[in-house]
């Protein structure tokens, strides 16, 4: 079973700043169908990136995802408050779907 | 607009079972798979399975294999998720979510539905 592993568990940063986040696999992604959500408190996920660098409808460029294979990252450029959240990786394979089990984003 | 609307927290006993409805509207209810993802408190999500609304085909993953049913009634389009033998670690936020057509992700997601497991 292909696991996602993301790093760090927490970021914390002030606004403005640049987020780096991580998603490591266990196995090569297929086809790099790798997807990014934000969550915050209370909401389902919401989506960001899919197929590892494309942005979902309505998302700024802020938001950028890149990475093949089994190492990926979503990139947050400049800070705001509302990027406060936590965020997933996700990725497809062999009929399954898997989660990481996320990073942290707090904002200084 | 898309909308997933799912049905209201439950209360369960161990053993028991638990059946979560996921109305969908504003699109073509046939047209796309649904998924179901839980998240235990403080966790990250967990996929569970999905089902084609159109065949009634499933796959479910293997964790839950032998006591989750993904049924849909066309009819009103809503899907459900029965989940059976209920213990404790249960206790989650139960979600449906749609995946787009032409890729393997989760472009709509329900408001989710708490099911809590306890004696």
């Amino acid at each position: 079973e292909l696991v996602l592993t993301q790093s760090p568990g927490t970021l914390s940063l002030s606004p403005g700043e640049r987020a780096t986040l991580s998603c490591r696999a266990s196995q090569t992604v297929d086809s790099d169908y790798l997807a990014w959500y934000q969550q915050k408190p209370g909401q389902a996920p919401s989506l960001l990136i899919y197929d590892a660098s494309r942005r979902a409808t309505g998302i700024p460029d802020r938001f950028s995802g890149s990475g093949s294979g089994t190492d990926f990252t979503l990139t947050i450029s400049r800070l705001g408050p509302e990027d406060s959240a936590v965020y997933y990786c996700q990725q497809y394979g062999g009929s399954h779907w898997t989660f990481g089990q996320g990073t942290k984003v707090e904002i200084k | 607009q898309v909308q997933l609307v799912q049905s209201g927290a439950e209360v369960k006993k161990p053993g028991a079972s638990v059946k979560v409805s996921c109305k969908a509207s504003g699109y073509s209810f046939s047209g796309n798979y649904i998924h179901w993802v839980r998240q235990a408190p403080g966790q990250g999500p967990e996929w569970m399975g999905w089902i084609n609304p159109s065949s009634g085909a499933t796959t479910y993953a293997q964790k839950f294999q032998g006591r989750l049913t993904m049924t849909r009634d066309t009819s009103i389009s809503t899907t459900y998720m029965d989940l059976s033998s209920l213990r404790s670690d249960d206790t989650a936020l139960y979600y449906c979510a749609r995946q787009v057509r032409t890729s393997y992700y989760f472009d709509y997601w329900g408001q989710g539905t708490l099911v809590t497991v306890s004696s």
